[in-house]
């Protein structure tokens, strides 16, 4: 069984631009959430989609945003970079939408804001 | 403010050695999930305690869920150098879907 795929592995984008990163979950896993990783503030949660529709936001300006496509893929969008986004961004797919469901991580993709 | 706070941020020791990681907190968890993250990669769950006062064994990990469900701890007895990561604990508040809340991490070093 596929484990979670990110891609891309590694980005290098200036500042203003904008990037769009992707997950495919575990075959049959409905629900995928977003994390960003950082020295500084740890693994802090931006977003969660379960069939297409974001379930629960964390604190993060409008400048990320996600969507979920029907075969469960997501895509995370980030506008206008700035050099604090420089970080791991790691998707997580679970099987069901109840909570207390085991999260599986990918390797996360390292984006690096210049 | 960290709403998980784990402790000591920072480990190194011998093999051979055993640890404990606490993670603490003021609310209360519907579960609590411990992770390891290795360089470069994602982390990798390694066991979820659910009820109060509940603890699991994983090899020569031992996790604990405080009755009051809002503190845990892993113990590593003879640490091995395989054991070196980030350990992070997340908790589940209950709310509905998957958003996980996670420590600062541990980051422990075994020595050979």
């Amino acid at each position: 069984k596929a484990g979670v795929t990110q891609t891309p592995r590694y980005l290098i984008k200036t500042r203003g631009q904008q990037v769009t990163l992707s997950c495919s979950p575990i075959s049959g896993h409905r629900s995928v959430s977003w994390y960003q990783q950082t020295p500084g503030q740890g693994l802090q949660f931006l977003f969660e989609y379960f069939s297409e529709t974001q379930r629960n936001k964390g604190n993060f300006p409008g400048r990320f945003s996600g969507r979920q496509f029907s075969n469960s893929r997501s895509e995370m969008n980030v506008s206008t970079l700035e050099l604090g986004d420089s970080a791991l961004y790691l998707c997580a797919s679970s099987s069901t939408g109840v909570t207390n469901t085991e999260a599986f991580f990918g390797q996360g993709t390292r984006l690096t804001v210049v | 403010t960290q709403l998980l706070e784990q402790s000591p941020q920072f480990l190194s020791i011998q093999e051979g050695e055993n640890l404990t990681v606490y993670c603490n907190s003021s609310s209360v968890f519907s579960s609590l999930q411990w992770y390891r993250q290795e360089p470069g990669e994602g982390p990798v769950l390694l066991v979820t305690v659910v009820t109060g006062g509940e603890v699991k064994k994983l090899k020569r990990l031992t996790f604990q869920f405080g009755d009051a469900r809002k503190d845990s701890s892993l113990h590593i007895t003879a640490a091995q150098p395989g054991d070196t990561g980030l350990y992070l604990c997340a908790g589940v508040r209950g709310e509905y879907g998957n958003k996980l809340v996670f420590g600062a991490g541990t980051i422990l070093r075994v020595k050979s």
